[in-house]
């Protein structure tokens, strides 16, 4: 079965610092993985997607993530903090084997502060 | 601008209440889903619908049941609610095509208490 570890439930860097946020998934098949992020008080949005034609996957508000199938891993970054990136960040992988599409495995997520 | 809206932003019950959390969405997406939010668990799957009248079971269906009458509306339904279902519930929609890259779409969520 698939499964997404997010490694840190939570994250704080200084404004103007790099943002790493780290994800491993595990897949019997070659995966879709995807990035979501939370703002306070509302539903989730997504910031990227891998979908195999690029291992290096830019987003959207200045996020990119690399996706290394030799080491399993899809971690987020950017090179440098806003105050407005502090939300709670999630990474999924596809579940085809779940029968319907847009079936993801969720990440527990990891909530990113930002300091002045 | 695609939409999923569900009707209450909060939600206040009691003990052994049925509770009805409803979700429309305007995209005219086949499959619709309802999540769980809890801190330090993520996101967890209660059901699933890929057609009218039809639905499936995700990982935390117990005490939980829907109904989809409309292509638009997937209901989620505490049959006798319990403290323990204190959550934030998010429902989400899909297009039915062949590529599961597709990106699902939320609403904005219903924080559930029941006191």
């Amino acid at each position: 079965a698939q499964s997404v570890t997010q490694l840190g439930s939570h994250v704080s860097v200084s404004e103007g610092a790099l943002v790493l946020l780290r994800c491993n998934y595990s897949s019997s098949v070659p995966p879709y993985l995807f990035w979501y992020v939370q703002y306070p008080n509302q539903g989730l949005q997504l910031l990227l997607k891998y979908t195999s034609a690029a291992t290096l996957v830019k987003g959207i508000n200045g996020f990119e993530a690399e996706f290394k199938k030799s080491e399993t891993s899809f971690h987020l970054t950017k090179p440098s903090a806003h105050m407005s990136d502090a939300a709670e960040y999630f990474c999924a992988v596809s579940d085809p084997g779940r029968g319907s599409q847009g079936n993801l495995i969720f990440g527990k997520g990891t909530k990113l502060s930002v300091k002045p | 601008d695609v939409k999923v809206t569900q009707s209450s932003r909060y939600l206040v019950k009691r003990t052994g209440e049925k509770v009805f959390l409803e979700c429309v969405q305007d995209m005219d997406h086949e499959n619709m889903f309802w999540y769980r939010q809890d801190p330090g668990l993520g996101l967890r799957l209660i059901y699933f619908s890929y057609d009218v009248k039809m639905k499936e079971k995700g990982d935390i269906p117990e005490g939980y049941s829907v109904s989809r009458e409309k292509k638009e509306r997937f209901s989620l339904i505490l049959e006798s609610a319990s403290t323990n279902q204190t959550s934030m519930y998010l429902c989400a929609s899909h297009p039915l095509i062949r590529d599961t890259n597709e990106k699902l779409f939320f609403g904005s969520g219903t924080q559930l208490s029941v006191l």
